[in-house]
């Protein structure tokens, strides 16, 4: 099982950026999505396709269709530069598989 | 607020052992519905799952790594380790432990250290 993502994505401050995750795994499992600034560790954005934990901006938001999650970040800031990456399980739910990570320019 | 950190050699030498222990505080590490997990990140690459343990020690691993990795726990310390055995040039990477929480049959990351290199060279 592979969970793919495209390698980057450019958007302009105040614009909305989609970061798209596909698999096989995810038309039958949930999906997860984290951010990760430079030198630091990933934090959890998104669980559960689409549900915010406490503390995460609005804009952020999660979907999913078929076999592909989607990441929303609505009016784009600068400081939501980072890489981003999808979550998830295989479908007998013994080992868990990330994306290869978008890297998010704002422009 | 849980927290996470790891601790271990930075260095290792080719064909030994590497070894990592991730200490919790602010929670309970032998409570039911979270996974404890170790994940790494090559040098400018992405996140790389190695595996996770229950506090029960049912263990779960990546397939890839399976032949060489050991995650325990120590739940009287509110620790868990990680072993990987015949290590390369190619485990060289940063090493995070991190909290599963089981939602819906499924294991997002809420909680993770901050990271440590370690790195394999003789």
């Amino acid at each position: 099982y592979e969970l793919t993502q495209p390698p980057s994505v450019s958007v302009s401050p105040g614009q909305t950026a989609r970061i798209t995750c596909s698999g096989e795994t995810l038309s039958v499992k949930y999906g997860h999505w984290y951010q990760q600034k430079p030198g630091q560790a990933p934090v959890l954005l998104i669980y559960k396709d689409s549900e915010r934990p406490s503390g995460i901006p609005e804009r952020f938001s999660g979907s999913s269709s078929g076999a592909t999650l989607t990441l929303t970040i609505s009016g784009v800031q600068a400081e939501d530069e980072a890489d981003y990456y999808c979550q998830s399980a295989d479908t007998t739910n013994t080992y868990e598989l990330f994306g290869g990570g978008t890297k998010l320019t704002v422009l | 607020q849980v927290q996470l950190q790891e601790s271990g050699p930075g260095l290792v030498k080719p064909s030994q052992t590497l070894s990592l222990t991730c200490t919790v505080s602010g929670g309970s590490i032998d409570s039911g519905g979270y996974y404890w997990s170790w994940i790494r990140q090559h040098p400018g690459k992405g996140l790389e799952w190695i595996g996770y343990i229950y506090y029960s020690g049912s263990t779960y691993y990546n397939p890839s790594l399976k032949s060489r990795v050991t995650i325990s726990v120590d739940t009287s310390k509110k620790q868990f380790s990680l072993r990987l055995r015949s290590v390369t040039a190619a485990d060289t990477a940063v090493y995070y432990c991190a909290r599963g929480a089981v939602v819906a049959a499924t294991v997002p990351f809420d909680y993770w250290g901050q990271g440590t290199l370690v790195t394999v060279s003789s």
